[in-house]
């Protein structure tokens, strides 16, 4: 089974729509990320928590909501989607000495039309 | 803004050949880290150099650190179809309180090797 997982993997919606993505991991991490990823801009990041109580806008927070319900859940909100939200959503999580990899998620593909 | 520059941005090598990318940074940092991404799929995590040290080897991979240039280097030796792939840089800021540690990607070099 997969360390960390995301669903829905492929998602259209319409404009306007409110939208949750959610993650999942089992390899007992403390940081949990989210990241969008659009073609030839990388990954950047939105939100990050390093523990349950304590959530950190990344460089393109807005427009997304997040929630870290448990150590092993982080969920990414888009309140009311716009085209431009079309990417692929990366989650992923570290240990916590923020020295060391990050484990990512098998992404999900979001279409806002 | 990208702290990772990477280049070239593609890369289009035979079988058998080595491949070279280079990653260019601009701030201080904790340690570098290399990522492989099979087209749509997530991140995979190749290889991590501490800021104090200036090259590491895993396999065929091998990565320099040269932090007076705030530059890395991937070398992949003895390639293959199958690591055809884009390969992204990613730093890890040595910032204070909750900057600490996050990582900032490079766009990434796009790797084709031909059979």
């Amino acid at each position: 089974d997969a360390d960390v997982t995301q669903t829905p993997r492929n998602r259209i919606t319409k404009t306007g729509k409110r939208i949750m993505l959610e993650c999942s991991q089992t390899k007992g991490h403390d940081r949990m990320y989210w990241y969008r990823q659009d073609p030839g801009l990388g990954l950047r990041l939105i939100y990050y928590s390093f523990d349950v109580k304590d959530i950190n806008k990344g460089e393109i927070s807005d427009g997304y909501s997040v929630s870290r319900q448990a150590q092993a859940k982080f969920s990414l909100s888009l309140e009311s989607a716009i085209p431009n939200q079309t990417a692929l959503y990366f989650c992923a999580t570290s240990d916590h000495s923020g020295r060391a990899a990050q484990y990512f998620g098998p992404g999900t593909r979001l279409t806002v039309t | 803004s990208q702290q990772g520059e990477e280049d070239p941005q593609a890369l289009s090598i035979q079988e058998g050949e080595n491949a070279t990318m280079n990653c260019s940074y601009k701030t201080s940092i904790n340690n570098l880290q290399w990522y492989r991404q099979n087209s749509g799929r997530g991140l995979v995590h190749l290889i991590l150099i501490r800021s104090n040290e200036r090259e590491k080897h895993s396999g065929r991979l091998r990565v320099t650190l040269d932090t007076s240039k705030k530059s890395s280097s991937l070398l992949i030796t003895a390639s293959r179809a199958a690591d055809t792939a884009s390969y992204f840089c990613a730093t890890s800021s040595n910032a204070g309180g909750t900057s600490y540690g996050k990582l900032t990607f490079g766009q990434g070099t796009i790797l084709t090797v031909h059979p």
